[in-house]
């Protein structure tokens, strides 16, 4: 067990839907990152904050959204959803002290766009 | 941009034997070199890593090495058994921050008993 969660853990949806994934990191971690796992696929980095800021953007879509909250929680929100959104989402975190790179995978969310 | 190639995609071996798997990055930046091990419908799992100033470093079974001039590092696995059978990804992390993560695509581990 990494210390990290998220919920939920599966979600079906139809298109153009918009919904909400949570994570909250290991107690005391600072970063948070999202990525996405299509089918047979790598790990793509989404985005990445920092204490309530944002710190690095990968290749996230103009339709998908993110935010670190106060208390270090996270929220994903993917809106106008298309099939091709149906994927794994993980969240990790980081950087207890000193910006470690070391990143903690939490067990995902598996979203299902019909 | 940035990239990280992972080599093989998939790779077979016989319990016991030793598998290697290579990851080449391009960001000159890069000082933290991880190794992740994912599991059927699991979340990727930290299994060993390596900072630039190391050249080298051991857990048990695992290694993993590192060629900064040449920009490449490697995961060595000895004495393979079916529970490592798995999908194992390499990244390349520029710290402090983590900033710019990458990942190479993955390589699809098969233990055979």
């Amino acid at each position: 067990d990494s210390g990290v969660t998220q919920t939920p853990k599966h979600l079906i949806t139809a298109t153009g839907q918009r919904v909400t994934l949570r994570c909250s990191p290991r107690s005391g971690d600072l970063s948070v990152y999202w990525y996405q796992q299509s089918l047979d696929q790598g790990l793509q980095f989404l985005i990445q904050y920092y204490n309530g800021e944002e710190r690095a953007k990968g290749n996230i879509l103009e339709r998908f959204s993110a935010q670190q909250f106060p208390d270090l929680h996270s929220e994903l929100n993917l809106s106008s959803l298309e099939l091709g959104d149906s994927a794994l989402y993980f969240c990790a975190s980081s950087a207890k002290t000193g910006g470690s790179g070391e990143q903690y995978f939490g067990p995902g969310t598996r979203l299902t766009v019909t | 941009g940035e990239n990280v190639e992972q080599h093989p995609s998939t790779l077979s071996v016989q319990e016991g034997d030793s598998a290697v798997i290579k990851c080449t990055y391009s960001d000159s930046a890069s000082n933290y070199f991880p190794w992740y091990k994912q599991e059927l419908g699991k979340g990727p799992q930290l299994i060993i890593d390596i900072r630039s100033n190391v050249g080298e470093k051991k857990d048990q079974r695992i290694a993993v090495t590192l060629n900064k001039t040449a920009k490449h590092f490697s995961l060595h696995i000895t004495e393979t058994q079916p529970e490592d059978s798995a999908v194992y990804f390499c990244a390349a992390i520029r710290e402090p921050g983590g900033f710019k993560t990458i990942f190479g695509a993955g390589t699809r581990l098969f233990v055979k008993a």
